[in-house]
C-alpha cells in the first residue's frame, strides 16, 4: 500500500521568512496529492491541491510542486504570518480514493 | 452546498462500553466515506472507507467496526472499547471517481476512561 513521509515534524521560522515541508510517496497509482491545514483541536482544512499532470501550483502566498519522476511533492508558503501556526499534513491518493496522509509538521511562525 | 455533520462532539466512555458515532453527508449523491483517527498530537490514520452502501474496506485490523446502511450515512462502532482506542475521530467524503479532496468533519473526541 501507499507510504508518505513528511519532513520535517517540527519548523519554526521568523514572521516574514519562507517555510518549506517536503513529502515522498511510495505508490505510483497516486495522482493527487491535496496539503491540509488543522488548528489544534479542530478538523483538517483543504488548503492547497495538485494533480499528477500538473508540475506545480501557486495561490497566493502557498505554492505546492510535484516530481513524478522522483515521488516528491513540496509546501511552500512565502511571508509567513502568526496565523500560518499549525499542523500541516501532506496526502496522496489514487484517483481520489484511500487518501493516505503523511505524519505531520507542527509550524511555528515567530513574531 | 455539501455539508458533512458528526456527532456527537465530545464523548467520555468505560472500557469495555460500546460505542456508535454517527456522520451524515448531505449535498451529494454516492460519496466516498471515511473514518479517521488521531491520536493526541499525532497524524491521521485511515480506519475505515466506503465506496458505496454495504461496501467497507478496513485499514487497520482492531475491536472497530464501520457500517454505511444508507448511501450519506456512515457509522462507526465497537462492541468493547479500549483504553487505546481514546483519540479524535474524523468523518470525511469526498467525490467517487474524481480527483477531489476530503472533507472532514468537525470530529469528535473520544476519552475512553
Amino acid at each position: 500500500g501507499e507510504n508518505v513521509e513528511q519532513h520535517p515534524s517540527t519548523l519554526s521560522v521568523q514572521e516574514g521568512d519562507s517555510a518549506v515541508i517536503k513529502c515522498t510517496y511510495s505508490d505510483s497509482a497516486s495522482n493527487y496529492f491535496p496539503w491540509y491545514k488543522q488548528e489544534l483541536g479542530k478538523r483538517p482544512q483543504l488548503i492547497i491541491d495538485i494533480r499528477s499532470n500538473v508540475g506545480e501550483k501557486k495561490d497566493q502566498r502557498i505554492a505546492v510542486t510535484l516530481n513524478k519522476t522522483a515521488k516528491h511533492f513540496s509546501l511552500h508558503i512565502t511571508e509567513t504570518q502568526p496565523e500560518d501556526s499549525a499542523v500541516y499534513f501532506c496526502a496522496a491518493s489514487p484517483y481520489g480514493q484511500n487518501f493516505v496522509f503523511g505524519p505531520g509538521t507542527r509550524l511555528s511562525v515567530l513574531p | 452546498s455539501q455539508t458533512i455533520h458528526q456527532w456527537p462532539a465530545t464523548l467520555v466512555q468505560p472500557v469495555g462500553s460500546p460505542l456508535s458515532l454517527e456522520c451524515t453527508v448531505e449535498g451529494t449523491s454516492n460519496p466516498n466515506l471515511y473514518w479517521y483517527r488521531q491520536a493526541a498530537g499525532r497524524g491521521l490514520q485511515l480506519l475505515f472507507y466506503s465506496v458505496g452502501i454495504g461496501q467497507i474496506s478496513s485499514e487497520v485490523p482492531q475491536n472497530l467496526s464501520a457500517s454505511r446502511p444508507q448511501d450519506r450515512q456512515f457509522i462507526l462502532s465497537s462492541k468493547k472499547l479500549l483504553l487505546s482506542d481514546s483519540g479524535f475521530y474524523l468523518c470525511a467524503w469526498s467525490v467517487t471517481g474524481n480527483n477531489s479532496p476530503l472533507h472532514f468533519g468537525n470530529g469528535t473526541r473520544l476519552t475512553v476512561t
